[in-house]
């Protein structure tokens, strides 16, 4: 299995509402992480977990909230945004090591009204 | 920023014709990997160029790097409709899991 699985695909959400994304892998990775990528720009890093500790947080405000709560799986829990984080939000994961080649999942989609 | 800046910035070709993108980063690297990614979908790792490398090939696929200069260049030679998408150049810094993309180009390959 070599997937990156990310759920759900689209999300529309109010800025007073509260929704999480789900990210799964099977490939034995150790390290995730998540991005967020705007329209025609490149994926921003927000944040990496290693053997399920968070290790970086590039700066992000607290109405974004990781979890990673096996080695497989990493959630995004998010409340009260903004209609600014309008995004993708990628899921990737990693072996860790020197390579560190990303592979990503298909993205969630994420609206806020 | 320690984004790489790429250049171009959109690329238009027609089919069976090569093409060239650039990135230039900032600071010392691990490696260079470069991604595409097809219109709002997921990246794929399309392949990696060590520090210590000049160049490398993958099928249609070639890559350079210079260290001195800080740049690399990604070469696809005899261009299909397929392969268009946008493609980025990444960066992975030494010692950390950072790996930030620099701006992309964006390639239409028109058939």
């Amino acid at each position: 299995d070599t997937e990156v699985t990310q759920t759900p695909k689209h999300l529309v959400m109010g800025m007073t509402n509260k929704k999480s994304l789900k990210c799964e892998q099977h490939m034995g990775h150790r390290a995730m992480y998540w991005y967020k990528q705007k329209a025609k720009k490149p994926p921003e890093l927000m944040f990496v977990y290693s053997y399920e500790k968070l290790s970086i947080n590039e700066s992000v405000p607290s109405r974004f909230s990781p979890e990673c709560p096996n080695s497989s799986l990493l959630n995004l829990h998010l409340h009260a945004l903004q209609p600014e984080d309008s995004a993708l939000y990628l899921c990737a994961s990693s072996q860790l090591g020197q390579a560190n080649v990303l592979t990503f999942g298909a993205g969630s989609r994420l609206t806020v009204l | 920023s320690q984004q790489g800046e790429e250049d171009p910035q959109a690329l238009s070709i027609q089919e069976g014709e090569n093409a060239t993108m650039n990135c230039s980063y900032k600071t010392s690297i691990n490696n260079l990997q470069w991604y595409r990614q097809n219109s709002g979908r997921g990246l794929v790792h399309l392949i990696l160029i060590r520090s210590n490398e000049r160049e490398k090939h993958s099928g249609r696929l070639r890559v350079t790097l210079d260290t001195s200069k800080k740049s690399s260049s990604l070469l696809i030679t005899a261009s299909r409709a397929a392969d268009t998408a946008s493609y980025f150049c990444a960066t992975a810094y030494t010692g950390g899991f950072k790996t930030i993309f620099g701006a992309g180009t964006r390639l239409f390959v028109k058939a």
